[in-house]
């Protein structure tokens, strides 16, 4: 069955130092990899995605993230963090011919000054 | 352009009664998605509908139930509410029915069930 793993529930790091989140996948096709950021008491705002060709894909916010498919991984990543990037981090996969995504349970960032 | 949009934004019903919630896709958007996402969990797929007709339905009881109508908004309603449907509920659209276009979701629906 295809899943979503975010193994880091919690991450705090001070801003201006880089960040990594993490996440991997299970899904036997070539997936639609995407990253979504929930602020508190809000929807999910799409950060970037990747569905194929260049591997580094760029987002919004000044957001990266890799897709390694010999790791089934597709890691999002930020050089310096701002105090505004404080929120939840989801990352999904869009599962081609059942149009659902199905999400990780999520990274929490707290970002300290 | 106005995004996805959905109502009420907030909401508390007793156990056992009935709700309706609203969603508005984005003008132009054909396919819309409902998501359930319990405090502290991913989102979690409930229905997809595109063109009007049901495409995909995820593991809800048949107490939770969806239509779209011909100006592609959508609702969606649960009967008979358990506490444990105590939720954010978000609606997503998308130009395409097909996977690789991702989709916008709105601001949700809180929904507390005492």
């Amino acid at each position: 069955a295809q899943s979503v793993t975010q193994p880091d529930i919690h991450i705090t790091v001070s801003e201006g130092a880089s960040l990594e989140l993490r996440c991997n996948y299970s899904y036997g096709a070539t997936p639609y990899l995407f990253w979504y950021v929930q602020s508190p008491g809000q929807g999910l705002q799409l950060l970037l995605k990747y569905f194929s060709g260049d591997t580094l894909v760029q987002g919004i916010k000044g957001f990266e993230a890799e897709f390694k498919r010999s790791q089934s991984s597709f890691n999002l990543r930020k050089p310096s963090v701002h105090w505004s990037d404080a929120a939840e981090y989801f990352c999904a996969v869009l599962t081609s011919g059942t149009y659902k995504y199905i999400f990780g349970t999520g990274t929490r960032l707290k970002v300290l000054a | 352009d106005a995004g996805v949009t959905q109502s009420p934004t907030h909401l508390i019903k007793t156990r056992g009664q009935h709700v309706t919630l609203r969603c508005s896709p984005i003008s132009g958007h054909k396919s819309v998605s409902w998501y359930q996402q319990v405090l502290g969990q991913g989102p979690q797929f409930i229905f997809q509908y595109y063109e009007k007709e049901e495409r995909g339905r995820g593991n809800f009881p048949d107490r939770f139930s969806a239509r779209q109508f011909p100006n592609y908004s959508s609702e969606l309603n649960v009967n008979a509410l358990l506490l444990g449907d105590s939720a954010l509920y978000l609606c997503a659209s998308s130009s395409s029915g097909g996977a690789g276009y991702g989709y916008t979701f709105g601001s949700g629906t809180r929904l507390t069930v005492v």
